[in-house]
């Protein structure tokens, strides 16, 4: 079974630039996660989406970030301009459903760094 | 406020001790529990959920204990190699305060290095 996909793997940009990154999840999940992962810290959820629907994006700062996930499967993030402060891994990480006891698989990341 | 803390930061062991990672949280009205392993320039690898109603998980030489009520988790890995040093977060599932749904918050981890 293919796990979760996401490119590019790793990305430099100078701040106020714009960056995008794609996630494939594993067939059939129909929920999605972006996570972002600063270094030393655990990841804090972006944005969940249950299928194409946005479920959570409470932590997303909206006023640089974005993220579809249209026809419910591969989903993008995109930072429009990007800060110093949003050098980071990004993880994309899919699961079954949202129900309490699945099990959630991550991604590589994406590593960013802005400049 | 939900909030999960594991100690140590970091471990150093040779290799075949046992060693035991923690994980405390605040709030014990949580769903389930997760270890995961991230070794360096990769994502996360899910080691064992606990959910709620259980006290513990063993896969292989892994056994990861809750108890809920004091707030604690343990990662307990038995005869350690090299090939164990990663970076061990855990996280719990709880629900989101004035919002529906569950939320899925990490600790910072415990960065092990096994030396031969």
């Amino acid at each position: 079974e293919a796990g979760v996909a996401q490119s590019p793997r790793y990305k430099i940009i100078e701040k106020r630039q714009s960056v995008a990154f794609w996630c494939n999840p594993i067939s059939g999940h129909a929920t999605l996660y972006w996570y972002q992962q600063i270094l030393g810290q655990g990841p804090k959820l972006l944005i969940q989406f249950q299928n194409n629907g946005v479920v959570d994006d409470s932590q997303l700062p909206k006023d640089r970030f974005s993220a579809e996930r249209l026809k419910g499967v591969d989903s993008t993030l995109k930072i429009q301009p990007a800060k110093l402060e949003d050098s980071a891994v990004y993880l994309c990480a899919s699961s079954a459903s949202s129900r309490v006891g699945n099990t959630i698989y991550f991604g590589e990341g994406s590593w960013l760094t802005v400049v | 406020k939900q909030e999960v803390t594991q100690i140590p930061a970091a471990l150093s062991v040779p290799e075949g001790e046992n060693l035991v990672l923690n994980c405390s949280f605040t709030d014990s009205a949580i769903y389930n529990l997760q270890w995961f392993r991230q070794d360096p320039g990769k994502g996360l690898t899910s080691l064992l959920l606990i959910q709620s109603s259980q006290r513990e998980q063993t896969s292989g030489r892994l056994n990861a204990s809750l108890d809920k009520s004091s707030g604690r988790s343990t990662l307990y890995i038995a005869a350690s190699q090299p090939g164990d040093s990663a970076t061990y977060l855990c996280a719990v599932r709880y629900n989101k305060p004035n919002q529906a749904g569950t939320a899925l918050i990490f600790g910072k981890g415990t960065t092990l290095s096994v030396s031969s």
